[in-house]
């Protein structure tokens, strides 16, 4: 079967890093998303990747290893406002989205 | 732009009752897709869309109908309302199928 594998929960200090990892077990590859959830809104974008190596975009990064089956989400410089789940997303061969069920980052002052 | 709307934001049904889940983009995108979320669990696909005239069964589509009559509109339909249908419904659109999703703001649904 097709699994992702994320922490369920994660807490950081503000101003802080942290990195939230990703595991999966696909149907074939097309690439991983990194989506950014606040509680009881929509998911937003924050990146993808398709070649191995790392993506940068301001605070946020975002890494995969295709031979190992795994991507992290890099964040920097913690800010209160980035408390939110993070939900990683693999397309399959079939361009078929499977979700991981998100990990939710606290962060303290 | 308003991106994807999505409505309504709450509902309450009643066993066996239905109702309509309305959604509308105005980015002109081919593909439309509906998802739900249940607490400890990824997105699930429901149905999917990708072109006015398609539509397809995603992961978890029984207890539910989709029509694809126009670009821009993608409804869910509900026809026997369940406790199991009990989730937070969300429609999301992209311009091609490994793009970025832009997703509406989600119906919080509650079945009793």
């Amino acid at each position: 079967g097709q699994n992702i594998d994320q922490p369920t929960e994660m807490t950081a200090t503000e101003g802080a890093i942290v990195q939230i990892n990703c595991t999966y077990q696909t149907s074939g590859f097309n690439g991983l998303f990194w989506y950014q959830q606040h509680a009881g809104e929509a998911p937003t974008f924050l990146s993808y990747n398709v070649l191995d190596g790392l993506e940068e975009k301001g605070r946020f990064s975002s890494f995969l290893s295709r031979s190992k089956g795994y991507s992290y989400l890099l964040l920097k410089e913690l800010q209160m406002k980035d408390s939110a789940s993070y939900l990683c997303a693999v397309m399959d061969s079939n361009y078929q989205l499977i979700w991981g069920a998100g990990t939710k980052l606290i962060i303290k002052p | 732009n308003a991106g994807v709307t999505q409505t309504p934001k709450f509902r309450i049904l009643k066993i066996g009752q239905s109702m309509t889940l309305q959604c509308t983009q105005d980015m002109n995108h081919n593909y439309m897709y509906w998802y739900r979320q249940d607490p400890g669990m990824g997105l699930k696909l429901i149905y999917y869309s990708v072109g006015a005239g398609i539509t397809d069964k995603g992961e978890v589509p029984n207890g539910y109908n989709v029509s694809r009559s126009t670009t821009e509109d993608f409804p869910l339909r509900l026809e026997l309302a369940a406790p199991s249908q009990t989730s937070v419904y969300f429609c999301a659109s992209s311009y091609s199928e490994n793009e970025k999703l832009f997703f509406g703001s989600g119906t919080q649904l509650s079945v009793l």
